[in-house]
């Protein structure tokens, strides 16, 4: 069974604290790894899709990386408006079968 | 089209009875998604629609819930003789093709009192 554990559960940071958050993931067959931000209330927003270990993608102060068992989110000089859940999810399958397994997300409050 | 959107934002029903929601997928998007989420966790995957085919559905779907994308539209998900258990955030997302980030509604919240 597809499993994708996310850590810290919450984090707190000061406003230009930079950190990372750690996605690791058990998947057979990974087709790809997303990392979303949901806000309170509301739907998750995409933010990166990594295909291959290796891979980087980045977006203002964001910075995803990609190794074989896990991801990383690395923030950099974090703004409070930062401040949300951000949810990992990895997708294997092929075809037209496609299965999308959820992390439960690190909460993430920056401070003035 | 300005994303994915869904109707209505928040539901409250009695115990027992049926409730339906409605997805309405940006236009171009063939590939149509439902979750499910609860506080404190991570969506969950509820079922799949590549046009107006369902191609997958979990186990988490027992046979109170159903959903429909008529003429690979807009999507409606009904769940009959409510449960409190069935209180949650129901989401929906689509994507154009496989391998590709979904775009997400902004969710319904049902509340079963």
């Amino acid at each position: 069974e597809d499993q994708v554990t996310q850590s810290p559960e919450a984090l707190r940071l000061q406003e230009g604290e930079s950190s990372s958050l750690n996605c690791s993931y058990t998947v057979s067959g990974l087709r790809g790894l997303f990392w979303y931000r949901q806000d309170p209330g509301k739907g998750p927003e995409f933010l990166f899709t990594l295909y291959s270990a290796g891979e980087e993608k980045e977006k203002e102060r964001l910075k995803a990386t990609l190794t074989k068992k896990e991801s990383f989110l690395h923030i950099t000089a974090p703004k409070p408006e930062d401040s949300a859940t951000y949810l990992c999810a990895v997708l294997r399958g092929s075809g037209g079968y496609q299965k999308v397994t959820f992390g439960t997300g690190t909460k993430l409050q920056v401070i003035p | 089209d300005t994303g994915v959107s869904q109707d209505p934002r928040h539901k409250i029903t009695k115990r027992g009875q049926n409730v339906t929601f409605r997805c309405d997928p940006i236009s171009e998007h063939n590939r149509l998604y439902w979750y499910r989420q609860t506080l404190g966790q991570g969506p969950e995957f509820l079922t799949y629609f590549q046009n107006e085919a369902q191609l997958e559905k979990s186990r988490l779907l027992s046979d109170r819930f159903s959903a429909e994308r008529p003429k690979g539209s807009f999507s409606t998900l009904e769940i009959q003789r409510t449960e409190q258990g069935d209180s949650a955030m129901y989401l929906c997302a689509s994507s154009p093709v496989i391998n590709y980030g979904y775009t997400f509604g902004s969710g319904t919240r049902l509340t079963v009192v």
